[in-house]
């Protein structure tokens, strides 16, 4: 079965660039999303389409994804960007999550 | 605004049974596939199900393939997981969300705990 695979953690002082990336077979070839989920909330879009942002996400927030590996970026990032991240991708016809990072600001 | 809003969760025996539904508002909701998705305590999202826009086709990860079944009322706005001989593993909250094919809307989650 596919696997995206995703850094436990990631730490970054506030105003930083924060990269988090997702490492699957070939899925530069399929299209990579990532979801923000804090501690009790539901899990929110804040990318899709690789690079695409739904509206309400800042621009700070950006992605891209090529060969193997799909990364989320966060530039100047704020104590409020603090929460696990996760990717995901079709394989034929089921979804695949990679396993999160955790994301600390510091 | 959209709405999803979950509901059946609760505590259940090791081999019972469980009927989850999500109750839609604020789109088409026949036009869009749906899924559910898990979360175990402390753990990562996995992918539990999913159906087309007509409730045609159907879709489960292997971990439930065989025990969960997943189907949808247009006419109701309403999609549901029933979910049998239920194990350990499966306790989580529960999300059902929309595919477009991203999943642009979650709802608030159901617990489902098994235990005896």
């Amino acid at each position: 079965s596919y696997e995206l695979t995703q850094p436990p953690s990631v730490s970054v002082s506030p105003g930083q660039t924060a990269s988090i990336t997702c490492s699957g077979d070939k899925l530069g070839d399929k299209y990579a999303c990532w979801y923000q989920q804090k501690p009790g909330q539901s899990p929110l879009l804040v990318i899709y389409q690789d690079s695409k942002r739904p509206s309400g996400i800042p621009e700070r927030f950006s992605g891209s994804n090529s060969g193997n590996t799909a990364t989320l970026t966060i530039s100047e990032t704020q104590a409020m960007d603090e929460a696990d991240y996760y990717c995901q991708a079709w394989d034929s016809s089921t979804v695949v999550f990679g396993g999160g990072t955790k994301l600390t600001v510091l | 605004e959209v709405q999803l809003l979950e509901s059946g969760g609760g505590l259940v025996q090791p081999g019972g049974s469980l009927r989850l539904s999500c109750a839609a508002s604020g789109f088409t909701f026949s036009s869009y596939a749906m899924s559910w998705v898990r979360q175990a305590p402390g753990k990562g999202l996995e992918w539990v199900s999913g159906i087309s826009s007509s409730g045609d086709n159907t879709y489960y990860a292997d971990s439930v393939k065989g025990r969960f079944s997943i189907s949808r009322d247009n006419s109701k706005n309403t999609l549901f997981l029933q979910m049998n001989t239920l194990r350990a593993e499966d306790t989580a909250v529960y999300y059902c969300a929309n595919q477009s094919p991203n999943f642009d809307y979650w709802g608030q989650g159901t617990l489902v705990t098994v235990s005896s």
